[in-house]
């Protein structure tokens, strides 16, 4: 069955430091990937999404992500998180083959002032 | 400019009632998906749809129906409700083509039930 692993749960920084969260997908040939963003009582919001071509992929609010078929990773990162970045973030795949879209279970970003 | 629209937004059901979320979006999307969303567990997905007519189970479909007669709309049917249902649900909708040609998902605002 396909799956999407985020191996942090919870991670706490303080502002300005850098920031990477790991994703991990389980399946091979074509697939899109995205993250999405979660702010306290909201809904989810696209911050960048990975379809074909460049695997260095730039969203909004600073944040990218990369690309790594031969690790099965699509990483996020961004290089100086502000205490508004506090939220959860999720990784989603979509295998081109398939219909159902899968999220991971989720990373808490707390970021201390 | 309203993208995915559920209501309602919150709802208390006794044990072994029933109700219906309802979902619509205005984007001529042609999935359409129903998740729920619990503590620590990310999003399970409850029933998918890749079409009107078209329905399939999801991760966690037990308790649930769902139909899509037309392509906006896409409810989700609680027959008796129970407090493992307790939980915020969220209707999403994207575009697909052959190929992996799309859009991301849009999202709902959600809606919390609980079940009591």
């Amino acid at each position: 069955a396909q799956s999407v692993s985020q191996h942090n749960h919870h991670v706490i920084l303080s502002e300005a430091a850098s920031l990477e969260l790991g994703c991990n997908y389980s399946y091979g040939g074509t697939v899109n990937l995205f993250w999405y963003v979660q702010y306290p009582g909201q809904h989810l919001q696209l911050l960048l999404k990975y379809f074909s071509g460049d695997p260095l992929v730039k969203g909004i609010k600073g944040f990218e992500a990369e690309f790594i078929k031969s690790k099965f990773s699509f990483n996020l990162r961004k290089p100086s998180v502000q205490w508004s970045d506090t939220a959860e973030y999720f990784c989603a795949a979509l295998p081109g083959s398939a219909r159902q879209l899968t999220f991971g279970s989720g990373t808490q970003l707390t970021v201390l002032p | 400019n309203a993208g995915v629209t559920q209501t309602p937004k919150f709802r208390i059901l006794k044990i072994g009632q029933s109700m219906t979320l309802q979902c619509t979006q205005d984007m001529n999307h042609n999935y359409m998906y129903w998740y729920r969303q619990d503590p620590g567990m990310g999003l399970k997905l409850i029933y998918y749809s890749v079409g009107a007519g078209i329905t399939d189970k999801g991760e966690v479909p037990n308790g649930y129906n769902v139909s899509r007669s037309t392509t906006e709309d896409f409810p989700l049917r609680l027959e008796l409700a129970a407090p493992s249902q307790t939980s915020v649900y969220f209707c999403a909708s994207s575009s697909h083509r052959r190929g992996g040609v799309g859009t991301e998902a849009f999202f709902g605002q959600g809606t919390r039930l609980t079940v009591v």
